[in-house]
């Protein structure tokens, strides 16, 4: 079983409609989540990040963690064609030594929104 | 804020030859680098943790003699892939922890060909 289990998709919607991403992970130590966004042929993007369980919003992007279940969650409201894209989850424990802030990555997911 | 840059962004490069890729952060300063590796469709993958004044860490399986990691200050660190080969063609890109924080922000990538 792999330590962050993110569906692959591809995900396609109608402009306007809203996305829910999800991920799930297994490692209990994982205490600190992230949602990155990565065009094609470029490097991932920074979007959301939280610390331990709850909600967070920004603009139109809301992400959620919910430790008791091991899932966390990125909802995009009103979505964009300019949001196609593939987006990866990731999780890092408060770790010290060689292992501080490796993340752990999801698959990653392929979003497109289509006009 | 938060902007990471990568040089070169492409590399052809003739089999035998070595290749330095450079992960500068601009306006912050990161302690910590890590080196990633990412086949097309897939999700990234950790080759090596590059601490500030400090040898490399290597993720099982990556083979530090061929992927020389140098990171001389707090905004700098290098790849060198030496004595490249078809193989090796890849998307590398490189990532930077915030000094003293848990947040991770990308540079856009260096795209290597090996002929």
């Amino acid at each position: 079983q792999k330590e962050v289990e993110q569906d692959p998709g591809p995900l396609s919607v109608p402009e306007g409609a809203i996305v829910s991403l999800n991920c799930t992970y297994s490692n209990s130590a994982f205490q600190y989540f992230m949602w990155y966004r990565q065009y094609s042929r470029k490097g991932p993007e920074l979007l959301m990040y939280t610390y331990s369980s709850g909600n967070k919003e920004d603009g139109r992007f809301t992400a959620q963690v919910d430790k008791s279940s091991k899932y966390i969650s990125l909802f995009i409201r009103d979505s964009q064609p300019s949001d196609s894209a593939t987006y990866l989850c990731a999780m890092s424990a408060f770790a010290g030594g060689t292992s501080y802030g490796k993340l752990t990555f999801g698959q990653g997911t392929i979003l497109t929104v289509h006009p | 804020g938060a902007v990471v840059s990568q040089h070169p962004s492409r590399v052809i490069c003739k089999s035998g030859t070595s290749v330095k890729i450079e992960c500068r952060s601009l306006d912050f300063q990161a302690t910590t680098m890590f080196w990633y590796r990412q086949f097309p469709k897939q999700s990234l993958m950790l080759m090596a943790t590059s601490n500030e004044g400090s040898k490399a860490t290597y993720e099982q399986g990556v083979e530090k003699d061929k992927f020389l990691i140098n990171h001389a200050s707090l905004t700098l660190s290098t790849l060198t892939v030496t004595s490249a080969h078809p193989e090796d063609s890849s998307f590398y890109i490189c990532s930077a922890l915030v000094r003293g924080g848990w947040t991770q922000y990308f540079g856009p990538g260096t795209r290597l060909l090996v002929l």
